[in-house]
């Protein structure tokens, strides 16, 4: 499988309780999306890396969201003291980001379904 | 501030040609795709259109008019995998992807 991966696909929290949503990307692409997906809605941006360097994380809804990418493959997206408001998909995305706009076409996960409870 | 609109659902027969619009205002533009996504999977790449014109892919083709900052989806000779939403895109001038709610496209036999 050479595509996204990220685990885990469904994940049922407690409100108060701390998440961590990873994402594999495709190897060697050097940028990395995540999104969070509500019902219905298109994926609304939350934070872009190149490489190991976090370059915008202004979707980020407030400081309870953090996201890392330490070696510029894996990224984990941690969110503390989960809120019902932050059930949604996160969708993880890659591309090759080699600055050439079709070959960065981003390459979607399946997405980890986060409930809150 | 910057905007994508799309129809939230539409409904076509099988077989048949059906026609999803988006219209799009953004800070700067630097294309336009298009992406489908089936319930509870990833959106999948389905094309990029930065020049005016049509660009046909198969049983697909993607239009886009720049000046009127518009674009449609084609989708012919429908089938019942087609079923799906299409989720258009616009790349603003920051390189980053301003997406639509998403138009859901139901196919009946």
């Amino acid at each position: 499988g050479a595509g996204v991966s990220q685990s885990p696909r469904y994940k049922v929290a407690k409100r108060g309780q701390d998440v961590a949503l990873r994402c594999d990307p495709i190897s060697g692409h050097v940028s990395l999306f995540w999104y969070q997906q509500a019902l219905g809605q298109g994926p609304e941006f939350l934070t872009y890396f190149q490489n190991e360097a976090q370059l915008d994380k202004s979707g980020l809804p407030s400081d309870r969201f953090f996201a890392e990418r330490p070696e510029g493959s894996v990224s984990t997206l941690k969110i503390q003291r989960t809120q019902q408001e932050d059930s949604a998909v996160y969708l993880c995305a890659s591309s090759l980001g080699d600055g050439q706009i079709l070959t960065d076409t981003q390459y979607f996960g399946p997405g980890t379904r986060l409930t809150v409870l | 501030g910057q905007n994508i609109d799309q129809p939230t659902e539409m409904t076509a027969t099988e077989g048949a040609i059906v026609q999803i619009n988006c219209t799009y205002q953004t800070s700067g533009f630097n294309g336009l795709f298009w992406y489908q996504q089936h319930a509870g999977e990833a959106p999948t790449f389905l094309s990029y259109n930065v020049l005016d014109g049509l660009e046909e892919k198969g049983r697909f083709s993607s239009f886009l008019s720049r000046s009127k900052g518009y674009s449609y989806l084609l989708l012919k000779e429908l089938q019942m995998k087609d079923s799906a939403s299409y989720l258009c895109a616009a790349l603003d001038s920051n390189y980053q992807l301003i997406w639509g709610a998403g138009t859901k496209l139901i196919i009946k036999p």
